[in-house]
């Protein structure tokens, strides 16, 4: 099983920051890797695809970029609706498998 | 646009089998997975299992014997049972649509499982 690290837990920043959000595999995923965004109550959103591809109706802050073991989401401009926990996820061996999830809290 | 509404039982006890089921709204059935994701606070998010229309399964080795999918086309609607739980299997439990070689979207609004001893 291939088993995705997101450190740390938390980050605190300020609404207008840059966000730089880290996922790294245990073993080589190549680009089979997507970031979800999840907010309390509602159902997780699909954000990156492949590893850099924003999904649909996405906004263009939100970016990815990485491949193999280590991957970045970077949200360039926080805005107040961002603050929710990011998951990575990998499609490249089965079973499929999340990271434990990067909180983005309002410092 | 695609929907997912989900549907089941929220409470258990320890021992009994778990059932939810997953509707289908606005789009085709055919050429997907459709997935099960469960959420808890000690484990994350972790991938449960998938059928596709055709009826064939894969599930999590961690819950393998335990999980049985089915799907109904007629309906456009999957389902998920997960026999003799325990307090382990509290969580969110998700449906979700997957495209062959991509990703979970969209996803159902989730339902929350409580097992009690």
């Amino acid at each position: 099983e291939i088993v995705l690290t997101q450190s740390p837990a938390t980050l605190s920043f300020s609404p207008g920051e840059r966000a730089t959000l880290s996922c790294r595999a245990s073993q080589s995923v190549g680009s089979s890797l997507a970031w979800y965004q999840h907010k309390a109550g509602q159902a997780p959103r699909l954000l990156i695809s492949d590893a850099s591809n924003r999904a649909t109706g996405i906004p263009a802050r939100f970016s990815g970029s990485g491949s193999g073991t280590d991957f970045t989401l970077t949200i360039s401009s926080l805005e107040p609706e961002d603050f929710a926990v990011y998951y990575c996820q990998q499609r490249s061996n089965w079973p499929l498998t999340f990271g434990g999830g990067t909180e983005v809290e309002v410092k | 646009q695609v929907q997912l509404q989900q549907w089941g039982v929220g409470l258990l006890k320890s021992s009994e089998t778990l059932s939810l089921t997953c509707a289908v709204y606005g789009g085709s059935f055919s050429g997907y997975y459709w997935s099960w994701i469960r959420q808890s606070p000690e484990k994350g998010l972790e991938w449960v299992g998938e059928i596709t229309h055709s009826g064939s399964t894969y599930y999590n080795p961690s819950l393998n014997s335990r999980v049985t999918m089915s799907i109904d086309t007629s309906k456009n609607q999957f389902s998920l049972n997960l026999s003799s739980v325990t307090a382990a299997d509290t969580a969110i439990y998700y449906c979700a649509r997957r495209p062959r070689n991509s990703w979970f979207d969209p996803w159902g609004q989730g339902t929350l499982v409580t097992v009690s001893s």
